[in-house]
């Protein structure tokens, strides 16, 4: 059971590079996010999906896009890579639940440097 | 908005010893869950303990418990009998209606042989 799986694991770009991260879940979930983890700031959400075909923005954006148009998957992009963008990025899901709520499922993470 | 207060930011503490990580939040609503995650050097989260708000019993899982008390925001994690296995960082959430989770910055635990 692979659960949230998330490619690349690393990444080394050049200033100015894009990329695209993806993060596939088999466990039919609704909600899907991404989060940038950085050194003393925990974890901060980017974007995240209610379901397929629908993104919403979190906290810090800027500089990133997502898709999601399939509901197993949730792709991250940085269009143009910029050091500020260098950080350990996770992805999660979650199974919306009537009358409750799951804990989030993560992703192994992906660093990503910006050189 | 809610946020998640982790005010420990490094702890330490002698294997098969007794350790309490603080977390604080604050919310206006009266229904959302609690989390504790764990990330150990692999960088995987691993969900630790859960807490649901309408629930009194404080929720326990072998050497992991917590004190949650509702009326002071508060959301403690304690580890019993401490193992190096323990050590990893430990991060606080709260989640709410519409699947939004919400993270502490979180405690670097060490445990010393």
């Amino acid at each position: 059971n692979a659960g949230v799986t998330q490619t690349p694991k690393f990444r080394v770009l050049k200033t100015g590079q894009s990329m695209t991260l993806l993060c596939a879940q088999d466990m039919n979930h609704e909600y899907m996010y991404w989060y940038r983890q950085d050194p003393g700031m925990g974890l901060r959400l980017i974007h995240y999906s209610v379901g397929e075909g629908t993104t919403a923005k979190g906290e810090v954006p800027d500089g990133y896009n997502v898709s999601r148009l399939k509901k197993q998957n949730f792709l991250l992009g940085l269009e143009s890579a910029a050091p500020s963008q260098t950080s350990v990025y996770f992805c999660a899901s979650s199974h919306l639940m009537t009358g409750g709520l799951t804990e989030a499922f993560f992703g192994q993470g992906t660093r990503l440097t910006v050189v | 908005a809610q946020t998640v207060t982790q005010s420990q930011p490094e702890m330490s503490v002698q294997e098969a010893e007794t350790v309490t990580l603080s977390c604080t939040y604050d919310t206006s609503e009266s229904n959302y869950y609690l989390f504790w995650y764990k990330q150990p050097p692999s960088r995987q989260m691993i969900l630790v303990i859960r807490q649901e708000a309408y629930k009194q019993q404080n929720a326990t899982e072998n050497r992991f418990s917590v004190n949650f008390q509702k009326a002071a925001k508060s959301f403690s994690l304690k580890i019993s009998d401490s193992q190096l296995g323990d050590t990893a960082m430990y991060f606080c959430a709260f989640g709410r209606a519409g699947n939004q989770f919400y993270f502490g910055t979180g405690t670097s635990l060490t445990v010393i042989p």
